[in-house]
């Protein structure tokens, strides 16, 4: 089975921190994704990726940054933490371009910015 | 904008009731859809899919869902529920017109009394 793993599953950092979130998948899939999960607003896409140092700008880019240098890793990075963005990030990968197979999810990191 | 809409925020069913929860998208063109389900504490999971085919589509723990393609419609359907479907339940819709990402609604939590 695919697994997509993240680094932390529960941090708190204060306001103006730069923090990174980590996540690898050891499957060799292309394609990867990060997501941010809130409560009535189900999944929104943050940014992804197709392929090593490339990435694209999901639904909800502000204030979030990536980096994607080995084929296994995409980082998720926000410059300067801000209280709104206190949720639930959830990092998902999928081998087929265009994600017909579905995707398969870290268990996901809950941040508190405080 | 293009969009995933799921109409019941909470449901609440007693152990031995019909399910059925409703997914609505706003996509034109080729789609491919899914369900996923995120236990309490737990990391999502593929509970079905669609791309082609027979527009009604098994997947696991006795769950179906059929694609109305006229009404732009892919409902989840389960005729007995149980107290371990306690859980919270996404649509999502990938488009090729949408470079492959996997949209998703809002999510619907369903409670199962015993």
């Amino acid at each position: 089975d695919v697994k997509v793993t993240q680094s932390s599953r529960y941090l708190v950092k204060r306001t103006g921190e730069k923090v990174f979130l980590e996540c690898v998948q050891d499957m060799d899939h292309e394609n990867m994704f990060w997501y941010r999960q809130d409560p009535g607003l189900g999944l929104r896409l943050i940014y992804f990726s197709y392929d090593v140092k490339m990435k694209e700008k999901g639904d909800i880019p502000e204030g979030y940054s990536v980096s994607r240098e080995k084929k296994e890793r995409f980082s998720l990075i926000l410059e300067s933490a801000s209280t709104n963005q206190t949720s639930m990030y959830l990092c998902a990968s999928s081998q087929v371009p265009q994600g017909n197979y579905g995707y398969t999810f870290g268990s996901g990191t809950r941040l508190t910015v405080v | 904008a293009q969009s995933v809409s799921q109409h019941n925020h909470h449901v609440i069913l007693s152990e031995a009731a019909s399910l059925e929860l409703g997914c609505n998208y706003s996509y034109g063109g080729t789609v491919n859809l899914f369900w996923y389900v995120q236990y309490p504490g737990q990391h999502l999971q593929l509970l079905l899919k669609y791309f082609s085919g027979d527009p009604l589509v098994k997947g696991i723990k006795g769950f179906e869902a059929e694609f109305i393609k006229s009404k732009f419609s892919f409902n989840l359907r389960k005729p007995s529920v149980q107290w371990s479907d306690t859980a919270e339940y996404f649509c999502a819709v990938n488009s090729y017109n949408q470079g492959g990402k996997l949209i998703f609604g809002q999510g619907t939590e369903l409670s199962v009394k015993p």
